[in-house]
């Protein structure tokens, strides 16, 4: 079967880092996507990763490494908007969407 | 603005009832999508379209049904509603894979 893996939730520290991993087992590989979606909201699109390494986007990173099934959300200088919910997704062999069950975060003061 | 628009945003449905959501997108892209999100659960999806007049079942497409006449459209109806479809249904939609997709504000619904 195909699944996605995170952390259920994390908590950090305004102004820290945080780290959100996902690691993969799927179908295929065509690419993995992340995802914010705030409480009550639809997710918006945040990054891409096809190639290994790291894609940086101000202060979000994501890294990919496909021979471990494995990637990872960097959010650097931690604002209380980013309390929110990041999704993390991959697309398979047949091109469809597999999605984790999110990473919920909460950012203390 | 363009984007893509559900509707109803949230309805409450009697056991039994057929309803319809309805999802348009004016980006002209080729793929939609029709998802469910419960708590701890995330995403799943219950139908998908990869270009218009041809549809595919998702990981849950029971009880639910889809059509895509045009590019724009893609309604999702419940031909007869049970509490175990309570949920917040969402449409999506992307020029083609390997590209992001779009959401609509979703619909939040509850069966009783």
């Amino acid at each position: 079967g195909q699944n996605i893996d995170q952390p259920t939730e994390m908590t950090a520290t305004e102004g820290a880092i945080v780290q959100i991993n996902c690691t993969y087992q799927t179908s295929g590989f065509n690419g993995l996507f992340w995802y914010q979606q705030h409480a009550g909201e639809a997710p918006t699109f945040l990054s891409y990763n096809v190639l290994d390494g790291l894609e940086e986007k101000g202060r979000f990173s994501s890294f990919l490494s496909r021979s471990k099934g494995y990637s990872y959300l960097l959010l650097k200088e931690l604002q209380m908007k980013d309390s929110a919910s990041y999704l993390c997704a991959v697309e398979d062999s047949n091109y469809q969407l597999i999605w984790g069950a999110g990473t919920k975060l909460i950012i203390k003061p | 603005i363009a984007g893509i628009t559900q509707a109803p945003t949230s309805q409450i449905l009697a056991a039994g009832r057929r309803m319809t959501l309805r999802c348009t997108q004016d980006m002209r892209h080729n793929a939609m999508y029709w998802y469910r999100q419960d708590l701890g659960l995330g995403l799943r999806l219950i139908h998908y379209s990869n270009t218009a007049g041809t549809t595919g079942k998702g990981e849950v497409p029971d009880g639910y049904s889809v059509s895509r006449a045009n590019t724009d459209d893609f309604p999702l109806t419940l031909a007869s509603a049970v509490p175990s479809q309570t949920s917040v249904y969402f449409c999506a939609s992307r020029r083609t894979e390997g590209t992001e997709a779009f959401f609509g504000q979703g619909t939040r619904l509850t069966v009783v």
